[in-house]
């Protein structure tokens, strides 16, 4: 009965290095979202994916960011060359496929800090 | 279009008052609305959820009353206590698209 899970939690990284985000979505569930928050701020969506397929990008930044599922593995979230700007909390959501309006659930996050 | 408004941005209450959230969206083509529970370093938990076809939803101490004609929808929670300190988030969706949410309200609820 395992949730959305994410890792790293916690990940540090100095500026211009790379950080590499992953999420295993719950069992049974074939999309997957990924949204920033920014301290004190709402949740931004960035990206929506499905098995192999971007959905929908219209969140994402043009550059340094990219995002992928791939059939087997959990979805990953790269983000390169990364500046202090990018430091927020990720958190990655999933939902089953099929019927119009299904829960999404979310993961515990993924703490980025650029230093 | 896209947008979700809510308020207050932030919302103090004495234990066991009612703080009411407000939302308000303007896509017509959303059909589905949860609200989200967020603890400091944690992630958003689902609190409940509700489908435009029903004016108001219960769970708990957890009341969704929803206004279609206004666009508009709110969370009400009855009873409140000091554990209900966490910022809430409503949120719009339609179909299987992302989550569009509003910008949260930090709710304290002082003993």
């Amino acid at each position: 009965n395992a949730g959305v899970m994410q890792n790293p939690r916690h990940l540090v990284r100095r500026r211009g290095q790379e950080a590499r985000l992953r999420c295993s979505p719950m069992k049974g569930h074939s999309h997957v979202y990924w949204y920033r928050q920014l301290p004190e701020e709402g949740l931004k969506f960035m990206v929506y994916l499905q098995k192999e397929n971007i959905i929908d990008e219209s969140g994402m930044p043009k550059e340094r960011f990219s995002a992928e599922f791939p059939k087997e593995g959990p979805s990953i979230l790269r983000i390169q060359q990364v500046v202090r700007g990018d430091s927020a909390a990720y958190f990655c959501a999933s939902s089953p496929t099929g019927v119009s309006g299904n829960t999404i659930y979310f993961g515990e996050g993924s703490w980025l800090t650029v230093v | 279009q896209q947008q979700v408004k809510q308020s207050p941005q932030s919302l103090i209450v004495q234990k066991g008052g009612i703080p009411i959230i407000n939302c308000a969206y303007e896509n017509t083509a959303f059909d589905y609305f949860p609200w989200y529970q967020q603890f400091p370093g944690k992630g958003p938990a689902l609190l409940i959820a509700i489908r435009p076809d029903v004016s108001e939803k219960k769970e708990g101490r957890f009341t969704i009353s929803f206004n279609k004609s206004a666009k508009q929808f709110s969370l009400h929670i009855m009873d409140s206590q000091p554990g209900d300190s966490a910022t809430y988030f409503c949120a719009a969706r339609w179909g299987n698209e992302k989550l569009t949410f509003g910008t949260g309200t930090r709710l304290t609820i002082i003993p």
